[in-house]
């Protein structure tokens, strides 16, 4: 089974500071990764994923993230955010027999000024 | 092209009624799949459709149900509700299978409340 641990629950940071919001995943086959982001009392919306490739991946809104197999990581970056960054980022895992995603439990990125 | 659309955005239920949550896909998508979310237990998924067929099914009692129409609309159907079905519900469509790696494309979601 596909598990993925989002490490830290809550990230606050101020407005154009870097950040980082850490996913590992767990599969003994290969996987498809993805970031979804998710603003207040809306859905979901698909950041970036990674398929296969280049192991750094660039979304939308300035997003990247990095695959990283030896370490089973999958790291969003953004070099500077903005308050409208403030959301709930999801990681989430496929692949193999798995014929859902499975997400982490959520990362809330407050952008404070 | 339109995204994933729900209704009702919002509704409140007593425990012991029923419910019906709606979904339309993007155009020309035939995979529908609908995902619980809350709090406590994150997203979680409830169950999958193709082409009128249930494909996939998740953890959850036989109260859950869903369905899907020739036009791949798709209905899910909550039975006998109780305080602790009170979530988001997420519908999601797809071009081909998940596990395949094709993206799923989510709706806003329906904020079911039973009180």
């Amino acid at each position: 089974a596909q598990s993925v641990t989002q490490l830290d629950s809550q990230v606050p940071v101020f407005e154009e500071a870097p950040v980082e919001l850490r996913c590992n995943y767990s599969s003994s086959v290969s996987v498809y990764l993805f970031w979804y982001v998710q603003y207040p009392n809306q859905g979901l919306q698909l950041l970036l994923k990674y398929l296969s490739g280049s192991t750094l991946v660039k979304g939308i809104n300035g997003f990247e993230a990095e695959f990283n197999k030896s370490q089973t990581s999958f790291h969003l970056r953004k070099p500077s955010v903005h308050i409208s960054d403030t959301a709930e980022y999801f990681c989430a895992v496929s692949g193999g027999s798995n014929y859902k995603l499975t997400f982490g439990k959520g990362t809330l990125l407050t952008v404070n000024p | 092209k339109a995204g994933v659309t729900q209704t009702p955005r919002y509704l409140i239920k007593t425990r012991g009624q029923q419910v019906t949550l709606s979904c339309s896909p993007i155009s020309g998508h035939r995979s529908v799949s609908w995902y619980q979310q809350t709090p406590g237990q994150g997203l979680q998924f409830l169950f999958e459709y193709f082409s009128e067929t249930q494909r996939n099914k998740g953890n959850f009692p036989g109260r859950f149900s869903g369905r899907q129409f020739s036009n791949s609309r798709s209905e899910m159907n909550v039975s006998t509700l109780e305080l602790g079905d009170s979530a988001l519900y997420l519908c999601a469509s797809s071009s081909g299978t998940v596990s395949s790696g094709n993206t799923i494309y989510f709706g806003e979601g329906s904020w079911l409340t039973v009180v």
